[in-house]
């Protein structure tokens, strides 16, 4: 089976640098996904990591060590808008289905 | 493109009741998927399909069916509500690139159901 863990609220004002973390247990690995979710809404797909290193997307960055089981979000030049839930997310042992870390809550002070 | 689209937004039930969610989708995505969330928690997922008339389990399958009767479609069925039904449901489409697992899910709007 898979499990995830988060931190369950990060706090952070405007034009700041936040990080959110992700740790992993699967016994398969295809990779570490995240998804943004505002209040109300749908979750988005913000980026994916198959392999060690980090992907740049705008101002949202993605890290993955294989290794380590761990993965994390970088957030910068927060904005208001940025506040929302953020979740990490594997595919299970198959690669068919997704299974989803019970999410960190931002919150952007002004 | 509309993308993914579910009916209804909103719905009440009584205990017992039965109801039909529409999931539909207009991107040729052969992966579909029914979460529920419930509050604060993250998404588990209900029952997903990879393929038209294909469906299979996920962790909380109890109390649901399903059926992808066309690639475009995955219905969710309750055929007796109960109060622990009560959640937002999500539905989501993926798709595979030269055969590789996807990982990239685009997700409905969701359906608010309250189950009285």
């Amino acid at each position: 089976g898979q499990s995830l863990e988060q931190p369950s609220e990060v706090t952070a004002v405007e034009g700041a640098i936040v990080q959110i973390n992700c740790t992993y247990q699967t016994s398969g690995f295809y990779g570490l996904s995240w998804y943004q979710q505002h209040d109300g809404g749908a979750p988005t797909f913000l980026s994916y990591n198959a392999l060690d290193g980090l992907e740049e997307t705008g101002r949202f960055s993605s890290f993955l060590s294989r290794s380590d089981s761990y993965g994390y979000l970088l957030l910068q030049e927060l904005q208001m808008k940025d506040s929302a839930s953020y979740f990490c997310a594997v595919r299970d042992d198959y690669g068919q289905n997704f299974v989803f870390g019970p999410g960190t809550r931002l919150s952007v002070l002004p | 493109n509309a993308g993914v689209t579910q009916t209804p937004k909103f719905r009440v039930l009584k205990t017992g009741q039965s109801m039909t969610l529409l999931c539909a989708q207009d991107m040729n995505h052969e992966y579909m998927y029914w979460y529920r969330q419930d509050p604060g928690m993250g998404l588990r997922l209900i029952h997903y399909s990879v393929g038209e008339g294909t469906t299979a389990k996920g962790e909380v399958p109890d109390g649901y069916n399903v059926s992808r009767l066309k690639k475009q479609n995955f219905l969710l069925g309750l055929e007796s509500a109960a109060p622990s039904q009560t959640s937002v449901y999500f539905c989501a489409s993926s798709y595979s690139v030269s055969g590789s697992t996807p990982y990239e899910q685009y997700f409905g709007p969701g359906t608010r159901l309250t189950v009285t």
